[in-house]
């Protein structure tokens, strides 16, 4: 199985700041990396897809870059609505795998 | 718009089953596949089972395998997931969730239910 992993698992920024998240594949994905934002008691929201593509209706300061086994999100300037929790997911191949979480809070 | 609503969770003890519905809506069912993710208490998420389109193909994660069972009923344009030697780690908000496409894009979740939760516990 291929395992991901995200650093840092929290972090603390305000708002305006340039945040970026990092995620690992234990072995190569090519680009078939998804980002996902939960907030609590919500349901999951796809942001990214293919690494660096933005789902539709996603703020363009969300960013994605990477390819291989290292894979950025990027937001660049933090607004209020992005605390959340950001979770990159791999679909290269089954069985699917999440990392492990990044809880974006309140500096 | 794209509706998903889970239902059938609830208190179960060990080693029970349960059937858990997903009730789609605001888009073609019948081409897309479709996958159901847990989140345990304090976890993060976890991938459980996908079904494809047209019902033809089923994956599962090893911590589920020969225990639970994904299928479909396109004329109900209903997702199940079956769950059957339930334990304690199952204990989690199960959410189906919708493929974004075929091919490459399956395996992208663009639209989830609200959840879920199944808790086993004697």
């Amino acid at each position: 199985d291929i395992q991901m992993t995200q650093s840092p698992s929290t972090l603390s920024a305000s708002v305006g700041d340039r945040v970026t998240i990092t995620c690992r594949a234990s072995q190569s994905i090519s680009s078939w990396l998804a980002w996902y934002q939960q907030k609590p008691g919500k349901a999951p929201k796809l942001l990214i897809y293919k690494a660096s593509s933005l789902e539709g209706g996603v703020p363009s300061r969300f960013g994605g870059s990477g390819s291989g086994t290292e894979f950025t999100l990027t937001i660049s300037s933090l607004q209020p609505d992005d605390y959340a929790t950001y979770y990159c997911q791999q679909y290269n191949s089954y069985p699917l795998t999440f990392g492990g979480g990044t809880k974006v809070e309140i500096k | 718009q794209v509706q998903l609503v889970e239902s059938g969770g609830g208190v179960v003890q060990p080693g029970r089953s349960l059937r858990l519905s997903c009730a789609a809506s605001g888009f073609a069912f019948t081409d897309y596949g479709m996958h159901w993710v847990r989140k345990a208490p304090g976890k993060g998420l976890e991938w459980v089972a996908f079904i494809s389109y047209d019902g033809s193909g089923q994956y599962y994660a090893d911590s589920v395998k020969g225990r639970f069972t994904i299928s479909s009923d396109n004329s109900k344009n209903t997702l199940y997931l079956q769950m059957n030697g339930l334990r304690g780690e199952d204990t989690a908000v199960y959410y189906c969730a919708k493929a974004r496409g075929l091919s490459t894009l399956t395996n992208v979740l663009d639209y989830w239910g609200q959840g879920t939760l199944v808790t086993v516990s004697s």
